[in-house]
C-alpha cells in the first residue's frame, strides 16, 4: 500500500517569506508526527496529533512554527517569515496508534532551504 | 546536551568486516528503537528494544539492550555494501509511548 508522502520534496525560499509543508500519512493511521531534521542536530521531534485528542506541540522551536491536521488525516506544517536556520529536512510519520508501542513509519523529507 | 550520544559518528570499513555501533545515556529508557535511512529517503525501523539485557538478531544484523536500559548496540557482521547508510538509534522515555528522542546518528560506509 502507499506510504506517507510528502510535498513539496524540495523547497527553497527566500528569509522572511512563510512557508507551507505538507504530509499524507498511511490510510487508517491515527497518529502523526513532524520531526526536524538537521546537519549536526540529528532528528527532533516537533509536534504530535492523536485522534481528536489536542497535540502535543512541545518540539516546536519557536511560535513561528504551527500545524494543523485537517479531518485526522492531512496536515500541514507552516513555518512563517522564515530564518536561515530553517534549512533543515522536515519529515512526516505516521502510526497506527499509541497504545503500548506502535512503529512509527516516515515519509521522504521535504528539504528546505532558506536563502 | 545530546539525551542519546552514538558513537562513531562516521564509519568506513571494507565489505566482509565486522563492526558495532553504540547508543548511550544517562537516561533510562522504556524501549529503545535502531533505524537505518538512506539519502532522500525517511528513516526506517529496523528493531525495537524494550527489556533490559534483550537481544535480538535480524540476519546477520544484532542488537542488544543494556540491563539498565540506558544503552544499546548494534553489531553487523560481514558487513556488505547495501549495509551502507546512517543508523539511528531512539529511545522512548517513561511518561511518553510516543515521543521518540534521536541520537545524531552513524554514517556507514562499507566498500566493496
Amino acid at each position: 500500500g502507499a506510504g506517507v508522502s510528502q510535498s513539496p520534496s524540495n523547497k527553497v525560499t527566500e528569509k522572511g517569506k512563510d512557508v507551507e509543508l505538507r504530509c499524507d500519512p498511511i490510510s487508517g493511521h491515527t497518529a502523526l508526527y513532524w520531526y526536524r531534521q538537521s546537519l549536526g542536530q540529528g532528528l527532533e521531534f516537533l509536534i504530535y496529533f492523536q485522534g481528536n485528542s489536542a497535540p502535543d506541540k512541545s518540539g516546536l522551536p519557536s511560535d513561528r512554527f504551527s500545524a494543523e491536521r485537517t479531518g485526522g488525516s492531512v496536515s500541514t506544517l507552516t513555518i512563517q517569515r522564515t530564518q536561515q536556520e530553517d534549512s533543515a529536512v522536515y519529515l512526516c510519520a505516521s502510526s497506527l496508534g499509541v497504545g503500548g508501542f506502535y512503529e512509527q513509519y516516515f515519509g521522504p523529507g521535504t528539504r528546505l532551504t532558506v536563502t | 546536551t545530546q539525551l542519546l550520544e552514538q558513537s562513531p559518528q562516521f564509519l568506513s570499513i571494507q565489505e566482509g568486516e565486522n563492526l558495532t555501533v553504540y547508543c548511550n545515556s544517562s537516561s533510562v529508557f522504556s524501549s529503545l528503537q535502531w533505524y537505518r535511512q538512506e539519502p532522500g529517503e525517511g528513516p526506517v525501523l529496523l528493531v525495537t528494544v524494550v527489556t533490559g539485557g534483550e537481544v535480538k538478531k535480524l540476519k546477520r544484523l544484532t542488537f542488544q539492550f543494556g540491563d539498565a536500559r540506558k544503552d544499546s548496540s548494534l553489531h553487523i557482521t560481514a558487513a556488505q555494501p547495501g549495509d551502507t547508510g546512517l543508523y539511528l538509534c531512539a529511545g522512548v522515555r517513561g511518561g511518553s509511548n510516543y515521543k521518540l528522542t534521536f541520537g545524531k546518528g552513524t554514517l556507514l560506509t562499507v566498500n566493496p
